[in-house]
């Protein structure tokens, strides 16, 4: 069985700063991990995928992410935040053809 | 393509009511799932389908909760009785054969208040 832990429950930042999300996973078997962002009142859509090969996987929105296998860690980071990018956001892992299993949430807010 | 459709968006009903909700998926995308959102638990999965089949259904929390998938271009989740700790996010997504190279596409989501 595969989980996901979302270190951070809350992330505030200022605006044009850095950011990095962390999550830690656990899995007996090869994983595939995923980020996905969530906006106010919407369902959540995928920012990146690693699937397999360069550890380092970029995604829209000028978010990229690192997969580290001997750290069970997938993070986020962007180098640049903006207003636009307050959402929450999830970690999720997934065995292959087993449904994904999401973390519980990062809620990152950007401020002006 | 219109995405992952989902109504009711908003569901406000009483204890002991019957509630259904429904789900569209991608044409073309041979999976299904249900997942509830709380500020408590997160994102559960509660049940997907599989070219219209039930695949596994350990996520859904009591028999009051059913799902069926008759076609597929159709889904729905229903609570009979509700109760109030039934409130919640329900999100509907589906997926291509290939799950890990396309992941999910969610739908909006219906938000579900028993009272």
């Amino acid at each position: 069985a595969q989980s996901v832990t979302q270190l951070d429950s809350q992330v505030p930042v200022f605006e044009e700063a850095p950011v990095e999300l962390r999550c830690n996973y656990s899995s007996s078997v090869s994983v595939y991990l995923f980020w996905y962002v969530q906006y106010p009142n919407q369902g959540l859509q995928l920012l990146l995928k690693y699937l397999s090969g360069s550890t380092l996987v970029k995604g829209i929105n000028g978010f990229e992410a690192e997969f580290n296998k001997s750290q069970t860690s997938f993070h986020l980071r962007k180098p640049s935040v903006h207003i636009s990018d307050t959402a929450e956001y999830f970690c999720a892992v997934s065995g292959g053809n087993t449904p994904l299993v999401f973390g519980k949430g990062t809620r990152l807010s950007v401020i002006a | 393509d219109a995405g992952v459709i989902q109504s009711p968006r908003h569901e406000v009903t009483e204890m002991g009511q019957e509630v259904t909700l429904r789900c569209k998926p991608i044409s073309g995308h041979d999976y299904l799932f249900w997942y509830r959102q709380t500020m408590m638990r997160g994102l559960e999965l509660l049940i997907y389908f599989n070219n219209n089949v039930p695949i596994d259904d350990s996520g859904m929390p009591e028999d009051r909760f059913s799902a069926k998938m008759p076609n597929a271009s159709f889904s729905t989740l229903k609570i009979q009785p509700s109760e109030p700790r039934d409130s919640a996010v329900y999100f509907c997504a589906s997926s291509p054969v290939s799950q890990k190279l396309y992941g999910y596409t969610f739908g909006s989501g219906t938000r579900l208040t028993v009272v």
